[in-house]
């Protein structure tokens, strides 16, 4: 079945203690990226990759970090989490970057940062 | 800047009834724009999308149309369903399609 898995769905987890969120398709897309949802803010883009070795930021990169190692996999790292990074995470990947390109998401993974 | 801009939740209709969700953009050059939905406790899945103005989407008894002189993409059902309980989110992608932007989203609520 083809699908986008991250891991954890649910972390609760203490300010400062690095942690790590993997996302892994099995759809061989170049595209991946991350997005944080929180309440009356809609979908905010954080990191997203074009392809292995590629990455850039999105529009809230700061406190977050990412790698693209593998073409499947694409994993979210918070080195030093604060409380602001409570929120719901997802990742999403699509066959290439045409603007005409169904974005495919996971299941979510929601942190809270006490 | 890019933007998109929905209509405000939460929405609340009783079923079979007529649904409106507004979704308004601003762009430059020629993007491309999304419906997805948000079922309970997952994540999001496309509805529908157009590539170009003029271009209608449809899926599942949804429609939106692409409409470059009013920059919309309203989202429409005529009769809806409990099963349709949900949060929409509009979006659009841009050039290169590195970005994309959603809207805030709409929270519908189908009453039987």
């Amino acid at each position: 079945e083809a699908q986008v898995t991250q891991n954890p769905r649910y972390l609760i987890t203490v300010t400062g203690k690095k942690l790590t969120v993997t996302c892994s398709q099995n759809m061989n897309h170049e595209y991946m990226s991350w997005y944080r949802q929180d309440p009356g803010l809609g979908l905010r883009q954080i990191y997203y990759s074009m392809n292995v070795e590629v990455t850039d930021k999105g529009d809230v990169p700061e406190g977050y970090k990412v790698s693209r190692k593998e073409k499947r996999n694409f994993p979210l790292i918070l080195e030093s989490p604060s409380p602001n990074q409570t929120s719901l995470y997802f990742c999403a990947s699509s066959p290439g970057q045409g603007n005409r390109e169904t974005q495919y998401f996971g299941p979510g993974t929601r942190l809270l940062v006490l | 800047g890019n933007s998109v801009t929905q209509m405000e939740g939460p929405v609340t209709l009783s079923e079979e009834a007529f649904l409106t969700i507004n979704c308004t953009y601003t762009a430059t050059g020629y993007p491309s724009l999304f419906w997805y939905v948000q079922y309970p406790g997952e994540g999001l899945q496309l509805l529908l999308k157009a590539t170009k103005a003029d271009d209608k989407g449809s899926n599942k008894g949804f429609e939106a149309t692409y409409r470059k002189e009013t920059t919309s993409f309203h989202l429409e059902k005529g009769s809806v369903q409990v099963s349709d309980s949900a949060v929409y989110f509009c979006a659009l992608v841009y050039s290169s399609a590195s970005k994309i932007i959603f809207g805030s989203g709409t929270r519908l609520s189908i009453r039987p």
